[in-house]
């Protein structure tokens, strides 16, 4: 079974340039996570989709971070206009949904932003 | 804000011995997981107890649940150096959204 695909693994940006991720969830799987981990810490989540709809972006930064996931599938995040504390690995998970469902992480996309 | 939180931060040991990591979190919860993270295979789902639940066993790791001390731990036996990594707990409340903890980073010593 195909896992979560995420692209690009490394980026490196200067402050104030726009970046963008991509996040291929596992085929059927209705929930799909973005989390930032900032180094040393554990994953921070931004925000939530089942299907196409969003069920929890309170901690998504709003002014500079977007997210979409089109047609329940595929979903994209985007920073713009970065900043120095921007600088993370953003994780894409999905799973069935559902209580208790096991979350599948994909490897994760480095962001340095200098 | 983070739920869980392990303990120890860091966790050194020998090949063979146990290794016993704690998490502890403030609000009533649904279900907790164990996940681990190394730089080779990112984070991966280790076991998940439900609340009614006070112990699980998978392979080498045992986790208990005690939800009157909101705590719980992973134990992971004869432990081996693929066993070196971070390990997470990740708390699920009523959202149902998995909710991480610092991490506990363990070495195994060959």
């Amino acid at each position: 079974e195909a896992g979560v695909a995420q692209s690009p693994r490394y980026k490196i940006i200067e402050k104030r340039q726009s970046v963008a991720f991509w996040c291929n969830p596992i085929s059927g799987h209705a929930t799909l996570y973005w989390y930032q981990q900032i180094l040393g810490q554990g994953p921070k989540l931004l925000i939530q989709f089942q299907n196409n709809g969003v069920v929890d972006d309170s901690q998504l930064p709003k002014d500079r971070f977007s997210a979409e996931r089109l047609k329940g599938v595929d979903s994209t995040l985007k920073i713009q206009p970065a900043k120095l504390e921007d600088s993370a690995v953003y994780l894409c998970a999905s799973s069935l949904g559902g209580v208790g469902s096991e979350a599948f992480f994909g490897q994760g996309t480095r962001l340095t932003v200098v | 804000s983070q739920q869980g939180e392990e303990d120890p931060q860091a966790l050194s040991i020998q090949e063979g011995e146990n290794a016993t990591m704690n998490c502890s979190y403030k609000t009533s919860i649904n279900n907790l997981q164990w996940y681990r993270q190394n730089s080779g295979r990112g984070l991966v789902h280790l076991i998940l107890i439900r609340s009614n639940e006070r112990e699980k066993h998978s392979g080498r790791l045992r986790v208990t649940l005690d939800t009157s001390k909101k705590s719980s731990s992973l134990l992971i036996t004869a432990s081996r150096a693929a066993d070196t990594a971070s390990y997470f707990c990740a708390t699920e409340g009523g959202s149902y959204i998995p909710t991480f903890g610092r991490g506990t980073s363990l070495i195994v010593h060959p």
